[in-house]
Formats: structure tokens, C-alpha cells, sequence
């Protein structure tokens, strides 16, 4: 029962474009939502956050949509960087006050010249 | 700040052993969670300690236990190792004070079981 799903496994994004990596997630009840980068040889690293009451949090070259109605999410990194060549996971808190996040599958996004 | 520790960074066993894992969490935190992440099922909630209690579990069999000390420093056990253990597994910690808090992780024990 996978609750936070990405589709894309992989994105190939040219330098200074747009990456678009997307979320999406059945259970109603989430209402936070984070995004951690992950490189290899290393643990995730914190990205954005968003919470249910905002359709959008932009931090820099990184912004996330949110739409409740058709429980998706969407991370934007504009322009893209090779320094951005990472896994991309979302999450979300499977309940309040616990550390437990779900999960997606992960979406390697390789950022080329 | 030192960040979150995990040792050992890379172990090789055999099916039917065991294991233990270590991680300290960064000084204050309360809370350290485990992860098993494995090649296309991302990252899968193992459980939870704060304050050296269990405050939560992910479905794994009973092989997967853990402890947390009264420094907050957690260990995690795994007996009768079996191939299907093989995996990344990564350690996150935070001030526990709930949902949506980031959490920091380290860079994981690699866990290779022939």
C-alpha cells in the first residue's frame, strides 16, 4: 500500500531549465509534506517543506505546489544545476507527533551541461 | 554541530548472523528514527525511540529490534540475517517535538548479506 507514490524514476534536465518532479499521495489525512535530496554515499538531506493550509512554499531556486484536490505535489528547481544531479524523495508524517515519514520511491534527477 | 553518526559505514554477513548498528544522534535530540532503503522501495519506516521509549514501529518481522540509551544514542539488531536484509540502512534524528519536523539523517550503514 504505497501512500506517497512517485511515478518517474528517473528526469534528464538540460542546465538552466526548469525540473519538475512530481508527487502524489491517497491518504487525505497528510497534511505536511517534505521534500529531501539524497546524493549518493550520503543520508537525505532536508529540501522544502509545505504545510496543507499553502498551495505553494518557495525557498530560492525551489518551490513547492501543492494541490489537495487531486492529492498531488510538485517540486520546481529553477534553473536547474548539475550540483542538483540527485534523488529527490517526498514524505509525509504518517501522523502527528511521530518522526515516522511515508516515503516515495524516490526520482533521480540528472541535471546535464 | 557534529552531525548524525553511524557506524559501521559498511558490514558484510552471512545468512543465519546477526547484527548491530549504531548511531548517535546530534547533541540534543531526543528522537532517533530507523530506515531501510532499498533499490526501488525507497525508504521504509523500520521504528522510532524517544526518550528510550519505542514511540512507534513500521512492519518489519520481530529479526528487527533496536534500543535507545539515556544519551539518545540508539542501536539497531537484526538476527538470522536473511539476503533479503541487504540494504542501505539509515539513521534520523530530531528534537521529537513532532510531525513535520525535519530530520537529519547519517550517511548510513550499507549492509551486505552473502
Amino acid at each position: 500500500d504505497q501512500q506517497v507514490k512517485q511515478n518517474s524514476p528517473s528526469l534528464s534536465v538540460q542546465e538552466g531549465r526548469i525540473s519538475i518532479l512530481n508527487c502524489d499521495y491517497t491518504n487525505s489525512m497528510f497534511d505536511y509534506f517534505l521534500w529531501y535530496k539524497k546524493y549518493p554515499a550520503e543520508g537525505p538531506t532536508f529540501l522544502i517543506s509545505i504545510s496543507s493550509i499553502k498551495d505553494k512554499n518557495e525557498d530560492g531556486r525551489f518551490t513547492v505546489f501543492l494541490n489537495k484536490s487531486a492529492k498531488h505535489l510538485s517540486l520546481h528547481i529553477v534553473p536547474s544545476q548539475p550540483g542538483d544531479s540527485a534523488v529527490y524523495f517526498c514524505a509525509a508524517p504518517s501522523s502527528y507527533n511521530t518522526d515516522k515519514l511515508i516515503f516515495g520511491t524516490g526520482t533521480r534527477l540528472q541535471v546535464f551541461p | 554541530k557534529a552531525g548524525v553518526t553511524q557506524t559501521p559505514r559498511y558490514l558484510i554477513k552471512t545468512r543465519g548472523q546477526q547484527v548491530t548498528l549504531s548511531c548517535s544522534p546530534i547533541s540534543g535530540h531526543r528522537s532517533v528514527s530507523w530506515y531501510q532503503q532499498t533499490p526501488g522501495q525507497g525508504l521504509q519506516f523500520l521504528f522510532e525511540y524517544f526518550s528510550e521509549t519505542q514511540r512507534n514501529k513500521g512492519n518489519f518481522p520481530g529479526r528487527f529490534s533496536g534500543r535507545q540509551f539515556s544519551n539518545s544514542r540508539s542501536e539497531m539488531n537484526v538476527s538470522t540475517l536473511e539476503l533479503g536484509d541487504s540494504a542501505l540502512y539509515l539513521c534520523a534524528s530530531s528534537l521529537g517535538e513532532g510531525a513535520g519536523e525535519k530530520l537529519f539523517f547519517g550517511s548510513g550503514t550499507q549492509l551486505s548479506v552473502l
